[in-house]
């Protein structure tokens, strides 16, 4: 079965420090990686895609890299700041048979941010 | 502003009621796509669009219909909702399949069926 795991489920750390999420996934064959910022009550923001030959992506204070022999895969947020506190998803995408991508989406790190 | 719009935001109703969550979006993207999102489970695909007139189901279709006669709308129709359905619903959108393009959420309508 496809499968997206994240972890933590969820972490609280202080403001300005950094963190590091984590995401395992066995989707196959694997087309992209993405990870998304959801805050409460809003949909989710794309902070990343990558694909197969890529290592690193960074977005800002976000960080993503990609180990796709090991299906591992990471989001560093630097200096964090308050407005960082939301839930940080991470989503794989499957190539089709016959053209397409599906998703399977992670259920979420959920971060808080505190003074 | 590029944007997803859902509406409504909030609704209440009864089982059995007929009810529609429409969505639209400003971007000419070919892909939409309905999702639920329930806690403890990732967002679940509902149904997807690929272009206008083309619709296929995505991962749990039951109880759910939609439509795709304008690129820019995607309803999601709930003829018979039942309490299972309480949910917090996204729409979203893409270009060209989602291959490899971000998809862009609304803000959601969570969905009380008492």
């Amino acid at each position: 079965k496809n499968q997206v795991e994240q972890s933590p489920q969820s972490l609280i750390i202080l403001e300005g420090k950094n963190c590091t999420l984590q995401c395992n996934y066995t989707v196959s064959p694997f087309s992209n990686l993405r990870w998304y910022k959801q805050d409460t009550g809003r949909g989710p923001v794309s902070l990343t895609i990558m694909t197969f030959s890529e290592n690193t992506k960074s977005n800002g204070r976000y960080t993503a890299t990609l180990d796709a022999d090991t299906k591992q895969s990471s989001l560093h947020i630097t200096a964090s700041q308050l407005s960082d506190s939301a839930s940080y998803i991470c989503v794989v995408s499957k190539i089709l048979t016959g053209g397409g991508n599906k998703l399977t989406f992670g259920t979420g790190t959920q971060l808080k941010v505190e003074l | 502003e590029a944007q997803v719009t859902q509406n409504p935001r909030y609704l209440i109703t009864v089982t059995g009621k007929k009810l529609t969550v429409t969505c639209s979006q400003n971007m000419n993207h070919e892909y939409m796509s309905w999702y639920r999102q329930d806690p403890g489970l990732g967002l679940r695909q509902i149904y997807y669009s690929m272009n206008v007139e083309v619709t296929d189901k995505g991962d749990v279709p039951e109880g759910y219909k939609v439509s795709r006669k304008e690129k820019r709308n995607f309803p999601l129709i709930l003829e018979s909702p039942s309490p299972n359905q309480t949910s917090l619903y996204f729409c979203a959108s893409s270009l060209r399949g989602a291959v490899n393009s971000p998809l862009h959420f609304g803000n959601g309508t969570r969905l009380t069926v008492t």
